[in-house]
């Protein structure tokens, strides 16, 4: 069974970083293009980041480049987003999510984590 | 960036009863249109993915169609469980995007 469990939310200053970590199971790790997205409070679903089967592709949107990063450890079947700079707008619950595929990025979002809150606030 | 407009925003719908949601693409995006549900507090779950093709264990009354810009999702019967927001979502092109959503609500 696909399991994707993010942790490491909570809540932070204007400023601030926060680590998010999703581990996965059930299913081959290294061969997937990996996911991050997130949703506001009550708002609708906005793409943050994606990292291919290998690292060699990444993209971000444009509200989190140069403040987020997106990264993969293929051993530890596990994916990060390091959030720096934190700002009230990145507010949300995020959700690692699997594309079926190698690398690349045009693809539905086959399996989603519960999410993890993020809350910016002083 | 590529723009998903959906409609209706709401619908309030009687059990059996035929739902159909739209998506419109602000420029064309061959069949790379996705469809997810979500139910109040819970993850998105995938239904259609690339227009019209069905998900394994996705129940048979979901349906999508379209090309280009015009895509639709059908529920046909509608049943009390499928009371959720539905979303749109393209891979065309980066940055990927997301339709507003379309709340439906059993009457």
């Amino acid at each position: 069974e696909v399991q994707l469990l993010e942790s490491g939310g909570g809540l932070v200053k204007p400023g601030g970083s926060l680590r998010l970590s999703c581990a996965a199971s059930g299913f081959t790790f290294s061969t997937y293009t990996m996911n991050w997205l997130r949703q506001a409070p009550g708002k609708g679903l906005q793409w943050v980041s994606s990292i291919s089967s290998g690292s060699r592709s990444i993209y971000h949107a444009d509200s989190v480049k140069g403040r987020f990063t997106i990264s993969r450890d293929n051993a530890k079947n596990s994916l990060y987003l390091q959030m720096d700079s934190l700002r009230v707008e990145d507010t949300a619950v995020y959700y690692c999510a699997r594309a079926p595929l190698y690398s690349g990025y045009d693809s539905d979002l086959d399996y989603w984590g519960q999410g993890t809150l993020v809350s910016v606030s002083s | 960036e590529i723009v998903l407009t959906q409609s209706p925003d709401f619908q309030s719908v009687t059990p059996k009863e035929k739902v159909t949601i739209t998506c419109r693409a602000s420029q064309s995006i061959g069949v790379s249109l996705h469809w997810y549900q979500q139910k109040p507090d819970q993850s998105p779950k995938l239904l259609i993915k690339y227009a019209s093709q069905s998900i394994s264990g996705v129940p048979s009354r979901f349906s999508g169609s379209g090309s280009g810009t015009d895509f639709t999702l059908t529920i046909n019967s509608l049943e009390a469980e499928d009371a959720a927001a539905y979303y749109c979502h393209q891979s065309s092109s980066l940055p990927q995007t997301f339709g507003q959503g379309t709340k439906v609500e059993i009457k």
